[in-house]
């Protein structure tokens, strides 16, 4: 089945530092990736996705590219600020009838000033 | 506003007596699921739905239970909770042609 890895935290950068969460992947056809990300005390709410190979999701500074050779989706950053202390998370979904999403066990990031 | 609510936010209670956390969504969407997480394990899904009357098992359905009878609710019901579903509680929704899910701000149930 399914199965999506994250790189375990906690993460602790300084502020302007550059960022890199490593997620990799395992999955039968071709899955749209997503990087969630958790606030604390809120809900996931979606960052960004790439819905093929070569693709490459962006949002807020934050970039990951779809990487089918090598089954990865690593979540970029180059000047991290206080306010993107939270969780990430790693997902994959196959869209088509319903859309099932696994979710990798999450990395939290901790910015410090 | 489009957004998922959930209701209680926070709930204590003992083992076995039978609780509903509710569900809503104002976006009219077709898809809906509960996950619950856990420290380590990440989200897991309890159970989904793709439209009214029509729901079926996630990853880690057992203890629970589930109903779609409008569009937009989707209760999660525990008939004789236990401890090891003291955990953080997530619905999400999604449409038809879109792959991102939205989800509700949560529900830290804790069973004694």
């Amino acid at each position: 089945g399914d199965s999506v890895t994250q790189m375990e935290g906690p993460v602790t950068l300084s502020e302007e530092a550059f960022l890199t969460i490593n997620c990799t992947y395992t999955a039968t056809g071709y899955p749209s990736l997503f990087w969630y990300v958790q606030y604390p005390g809120e809900g996931l709410q979606l960052l960004l996705k790439a819905t093929k190979a070569d693709d490459k999701g962006s949002n807020k500074g934050f970039e990951a590219t779809y990487r089918k050779e090598t089954t990865s989706f690593h979540l970029e950053k180059g000047s991290v600020q206080v306010s993107d202390s939270a969780v990430y998370f790693c997902a994959l979904g196959h869209s088509g009838g319903y859309q099932k999403v696994t979710f990798g066990t999450g990395t939290k990031l901790q910015v410090i000033p | 506003e489009a957004q998922v609510t959930q209701n209680p936010r926070y709930l204590i209670t003992v083992t076995g007596k039978k609780l509903t956390v509710t569900c809503s969504q104002n976006m009219n969407h077709e898809y809906m699921s509960w996950y619950r997480q856990d420290p380590g394990l990440g989200l897991r899904q309890i159970y989904y739905s793709m439209n009214v009357e029509v729901t079926d098992k996630g990853d880690v359905p057992e203890g629970y239970k589930v109903s779609r009878k409008e569009k937009r609710n989707f209760p999660l019901i525990l008939e004789s909770p236990s401890p090891n579903q003291t955990s953080l509680y997530f619905c999400a929704s999604s449409s038809a042609g879109d792959d991102e899910q939205y989800f509700g701000p949560g529900t830290r149930l804790t069973v004694t």
